[in-house]
């Protein structure tokens, strides 16, 4: 059974960092493009970015939103995703899903974590 | 950027209703088209993909349809476990961009 667990949400104040992890398990983690995707509270959902696989050199993409700010990574042998964000915003405060693509159904969600939220505040 | 405008923003329909969302594109982005369910306080969960192709384990009366920039998600007889609210998701080209999503409440 595929499983996406994500950690590391909290209170921060603005200007500061955090780490969101993902821990994958049940598919071939390896073999997967990654996102993450946010939903600000009561509202919809927003793309913030993707780390490709190694067959495609780990490359990055980025909402304009978060790029700069945001850095997605990734460490295959411990099937595990993440998002280091810095210089955070009150505006950036969402929970935060981790999704595996798959490039086999149109490089579409098949797969999400439950979220963990992440609150900017002072 | 490609945008994606769902209409309607919200429907109040009954059970056994015929229910129809759409999503229109910006820019033509062939079948490169999900749909995605969300109940309150859960992640989402696909419906369909490449426009028209039904998740496995989802039940047969949501369909989807379209190309190129118009989109339609259809739900032939809505069930009492279908209220929630649905989002479409282009990924043709970066950034993705997800609909403003369709709540769909009980009439």
């Amino acid at each position: 059974e595929v499983q996406l667990v994500e950690s590391g949400g909290g209170l921060v104040q603005p200007g500061g960092s955090l780490r969101l992890s993902c821990a994958a398990s049940g598919f071939t983690f390896s073999d997967h493009y990654m996102d993450w995707v946010r939903q600000a509270p009561g509202k919809g959902l927003e793309w913030v970015g993707r780390t490709r696989n190694k067959a495609n050199s780990y490359t990055t993409e980025y909402a304009a939103s978060v790029k700069g700010r945001f850095s997605i990574s990734r460490d295959d042998s411990k099937n595990s995703l993440y998002l280091q964000m810095n210089s955070l915003k009150t505006e950036d405060t969402a929970v935060y899903y981790c999704a595996r693509v798959e490039a086999t159904n149109g490089y579409s969600f098949g797969s999400w974590g439950q979220g963990t939220l992440v609150t900017v505040s002072s | 950027d490609i945008q994606m405008t769902q209409s309607p923003s919200s429907l109040s329909a009954s059970v056994g209703d015929r229910v129809t969302i759409t999503c229109r594109a910006s820019q033509g982005i062939r079948n490169d088209l999900g749909w995605y369910q969300q109940k309150p306080g859960k992640a989402p969960r696909r419906l369909i993909y490449v426009a028209s192709s039904l998740q496995s384990g989802v039940p047969s009366r949501f369909s989807g349809s379209g190309s190129g920039t118009e989109f339609t998600l259809t739900i032939s007889s809505l069930q009492p476990e279908d209220f929630a609210t649905y989002y479409c998701l282009q990924h043709h080209s970066y950034p993705l961009t997800f609909g403003g999503g369709t709540k769909v409440e009980i009439k």
